[in-house]
């Protein structure tokens, strides 16, 4: 059963320091998505990757943010210095081609900043 | 600003009822819509896609889409208890999806 899987599944840090959530594509897909879910703002497309190339990041705050796909099997999305509005619920996802293709979603990585 | 626009709800309605979910959206250039299911704490995923003006049946699922009104919506026949989850319509505004901020499907047996 080919799942997308995501690490950790729960962060908890204090504000100003590094968090990295990874990534793990099915394997064969060729896009990866990151999302994050907050109750005010809802599920917001912060990039995307399609053959490890970055398509867009305009979602993401460029100064603190940083997505990677350092292999076709890892996807990494990093905040550097955290912040207590980062606390949200981060999604990957991976698909086949465009971004209007089934996306399948992990279970998300839920980041807590103190 | 590219929207998609849901009633938050909750939608609540008696088990066996059809349920009736519905999104608009800004941009009439949108060639594809998409129909997520979220239960609570759990990742998105997908029940329907609708890609042509009219309606598309899956099961107890049927997508209705009318671009002229941009408007599409998501009938659950039969409702069971099983049902109850956030229901996120998402549009394709060209190289990404844009979700709606969801309804809200309460089931009541």
């Amino acid at each position: 059963d080919a799942r997308v899987t995501q690490t950790p599944r729960d962060k908890v840090t204090e504000m100003g320091q590094e968090v990295t959530m990874r990534c793990q594509p099915i394997l064969g897909h060729n896009t990866v998505f990151w999302y994050r879910q907050t109750m005010m703002q809802g599920l917001e497309l912060l990039a995307y990757f399609r053959n490890r190339a970055p398509l867009d990041d305009s979602g993401m705050p460029k100064d603190r943010f940083s997505a990677e796909m350092p292999d076709a099997t890892l996807a990494t999305l990093k905040i550097q210095p955290s912040e207590p509005r980062d606390s949200a619920v981060y999604f990957c996802a991976s698909g086949l081609g465009s971004p209007r293709e089934t996306q399948y979603f992990g279970p998300g990585t839920r980041l807590l900043v103190l | 600003q590219k929207e998609v626009e849901q009633n938050s709800g909750p939608l609540s309605v008696p088990e066996g009822a059809i349920a009736s979910l519905n999104c608009t959206y800004s941009d009439r250039v949108s060639q594809s819509f998409f129909w997520y299911r979220q239960y609570s704490g759990k990742s998105p995923e997908l029940i329907m896609s609708i890609y042509s003006n009219g309606d598309k049946e899956d099961g107890r699922f049927t997508a209705q889409l009318n671009k002229a009104s941009q408007y599409v919506s998501l009938l659950i026949r039969d409702s069971q208890p099983s049902d109850s989850a956030t229901y996120l319509c998402a549009v394709d505004y060209g190289n990404k999806l844009v979700f709606g901020a969801g309804t809200i499907l309460r089931v009541k047996s």
